[in-house]
């Protein structure tokens, strides 16, 4: 089974930097099925990014997802209030895993 | 728009049994795969059972098999979720999600809100 490792735990940045999320594969993602998802603060979680770059209906273009194989990225160009929250990868490939999540937090 | 709303939870004892709903509308159901997916207090994400559009095949986390079965009735579009032989370690908020197509691979493009589920005596 895929083990997904997100860093960092903890991101601490102001509104209007850019943050980068990395998600690190134990084994290759199947045909880059890889999804990101964010999570504020008492919602449930939204799909942003699928098949690692694609951007879901409705998501803002500052949200970009890149990568292939093992090492995965999502970027946001510059922070939004709206845009603090939690962050988790996830193979749907393989076996359905998630990352343990990223945390963006206010600076 | 697509709506998920989930039902059923509450307080259980250890060893209990509690049944989870969902029901599905502004979608047509029947040609989806749906998921199950569980967040304990203060945790990420873990996903506990899926099933094909039509129901012919399912699956259930390790940590789950043999306690919990998925089910669906597409002519009710609702997904279920049974749980039995409860322990304080499935206490979490339970989502009920949709797959982006009728069977793997797919990815969660929609999620309900939740329902908590809690084990304890």
């Amino acid at each position: 089974e895929i083990v997904l490792t997100q860093s960092p735990g903890t991101l601490s940045l102001s509104p209007g930097e850019r943050a980068t999320l990395s998600c690190r594969a134990s084994q290759s993602v199947i045909n880059n099925y890889l999804a990101w998802y964010q999570q504020r603060p008492g919602q449930a979680p939204r799909l942003l990014i699928y098949g690692a770059s694609s951007r879901a209906p409705g998501i803002a273009d500052r949200f970009s997802g890149s990568g292939s194989g093992t090492d995965f990225t999502l970027t946001i160009s510059r922070l939004e209030p709206e845009d603090f929250a939690v962050y988790y990868c996830q193979d749907y490939g393989n076996s359905r895993t998630f990352g343990q999540g990223t945390k963006v937090e206010v600076k | 728009e697509v709506q998920l709303l989930e039902s059923g939870g509450g307080l259980v004892q250890p060893g209990g049994s509690l049944r989870l709903s969902c029901a599905a509308s502004g979608l047509t159901f029947s040609t989806y795969a749906m998921t199950w997916v569980r967040q304990a207090p203060g945790k990420g994400l873990e996903w506990v059972a899926a099933i094909t559009d039509d129901g012919g095949s399912t699956w259930h986390a390790d940590s789950v098999k043999g306690r919990f079965t998925i089910s669906r009735d597409n002519s009710k579009k609702t997904l279920s979720l049974q749980m039995n032989s409860l322990r304080a370690e499935d206490t979490a908020v339970y989502y009920c999600v949709k797959g982006s197509s009728e069977s793997r691979p797919y990815y969660f493009n929609y999620w309900g809100q939740g329902t908590l589920v809690t084990v304890s005596s």
